[in-house]
């Protein structure tokens, strides 16, 4: 596709609950991220994805978090038994597969509100 | 100590001023730094990158960097009202793949 695209683009669901959230890259971008976005704050790095090496899960918050790219295309977010602090917009960025191209391309993000 | 820090602002100047955005890092060693605006409820895009000290123009915007100061800033002349937005400095990581973010700076530019 022309950019980064995610689903849902709003999530709501009930504390406790899991959550998957979907994110497709660039088409050919090998790299690819997720953050987190509270209300009013910057970005939180998650995860990175960089071809078939092994992610760096090194910003993952808890052990409810995980995520999943199977070789360069979707990668899924998945937060199981849902907390309200984990409401936020969840951003995707996929970034070029040179290790010279640094700019990330940002999808819309997912709007995640835990009740 | 946050690895990227910025002012929050709110920031706001005249229209056709010139907009002042800094942001410090800790990490010495990074050697790339970006400014993303991102405009209420959308997603960040990348206005400009920068490698090397010095200035860099690009259009109505120009980033400065200052390595050994470990100071990045952005400047915005002419400034519009479309500018108005928050802006986000990040920085990648000397050793891995992380970029850092600050938490933005929001710029109103009153017409």
């Amino acid at each position: 596709g022309a950019g980064v695209s995610q689903s849902p683009s709003n999530k709501v669901t009930e504390k406790g609950k899991d959550v998957e959230l979907r994110c497709d890259p660039i088409s050919g971008h090998t790299a690819l991220y997720w953050y987190r976005q509270r209300l009013g704050q910057g970005l939180e790095f998650l995860i990175y994805f960089q071809g078939n090496s092994a992610p760096d899960k090194s910003g993952l918050p808890s052990d409810r978090f995980s995520a999943e790219r199977t070789g360069e295309s979707v990668s899924t977010l998945t937060i199981q038994r849902t907390q309200q602090e984990d409401s936020a917009v969840y951003l995707c960025a996929s970034r070029g597969g040179s290790f010279l191209v640094e700019t990330q391309y940002f999808g819309p993000g997912t709007r995640l509100l835990v009740l | 100590q946050k690895e990227v820090e910025q002012n929050s602002g709110p920031l706001s100047v005249p229209e056709g001023a010139i907009a002042s955005l800094n942001c410090t890092y800790s990490d010495r060693g990074s050697q790339s730094f970006f400014w993303y605006r991102q405009y209420s409820g959308k997603s960040p895009e990348l206005i400009m990158f920068i490698y090397s000290n010095g200035d860099k123009e690009d259009g109505r915007f120009t980033a400065q960097l200052n390595k050994a100061s470990q100071y990045v800033s952005l400047l915005i002349r002419d400034s519009q009202p479309s500018d108005s937005a928050t802006y986000l400095c990040a920085v990648k990581s000397a050793t891995g793949n992380q970029f850092y973010f600050g938490t933005g700076t929001s710029l109103t530019v009153i017409p």
